[in-house]
């Protein structure tokens, strides 16, 4: 079963506009990673925030993440066209070693 | 760095077929990773290597798959015989040693069965 449940499966917005998506999880975790995909395309790692950390930022993406809550979300500021694509959260729990188990995604679409 | 290599980018084949998956991944990382990727079931972990020794192969649907790791710079998803609904992309990603790091993903092979 997936860990990583995204939230919401797909939103659309205005170039110019903040999005925002959320991941809920189930177990403990060593770290949590979101990654981008581009239609037809594989993965692409943006960011990834261990379980003592709390935000993380990288250019225009801002990571939280709530432990007591099992919950992480994705800002990414100024959306642009460009930013369409498939974006998936991904947990590694501290019982799995190093294995990353993925959500189902959110599918972001940016109107230009 | 050239990235993860994934050999074919796109298999035709016909029902009761070998297919084979190609994978170089990138110098240095000690982790290989072969996911499949479906509308219905999304990203599922296939089996991971550690230092070319597979870990956990819980995720193999079945005895038809297969995969191997003879060096650190090479792996192998076999299918054999291959069957319509292991139709899906299939992904492999490596990364480094660590807890800090992130996978770094191929391209991706689709495969149709038909």
């Amino acid at each position: 079963s997936q860990q990583g449940e995204e939230d919401p499966q797909a939103l659309s917005i205005q170039e110019g506009e903040n999005a925002t998506m959320n991941c809920s999880y189930k177990t403990s975790i060593n770290n949590l990673q979101w990654y981008r995909q581009n239609s037809g395309r594989g993965l692409v790692h943006l960011i990834l925030i261990r379980s003592n950390e709390r935000e993380k930022h990288s250019g225009r993406l801002r990571v939280t993440l709530d432990t007591s809550k099992k919950s992480s979300s994705l800002l990414i500021t100024a959306s642009r066209a460009a930013d369409t694509a498939s974006y998936f959260c991904a947990t590694m729990r501290e019982t799995s070693g190093s294995r990353l188990t993925f959500g189902e995604g959110t599918q972001l679409t940016v109107n230009p | 760095d050239a990235g993860v290599i994934q050999s074919p980018r796109h298999e035709v084949t016909e029902m009761g077929q070998e297919v084979t998956l190609r994978c170089k991944p990138i110098s240095g990382h000690d982790y290989l990773f072969w996911y499949r990727q479906t509308m219905m079931r999304g990203l599922e972990l296939l089996i991971y290597f550690n230092n070319n020794v597979p870990i956990d192969d819980s995720g193999m649907p079945e005895d038809r798959f297969s995969a191997k790791m003879p060096n650190a710079s090479f792996s192998t998803l076999k299918i054999q015989p291959s069957e319509p609904r292991d139709s899906a992309v299939y992904f492999c990603a490596s990364r480094r040693t660590g807890f800090n790091y992130g996978y770094t993903f191929g391209s991706g092979t689709r495969l149709t069965v038909v």
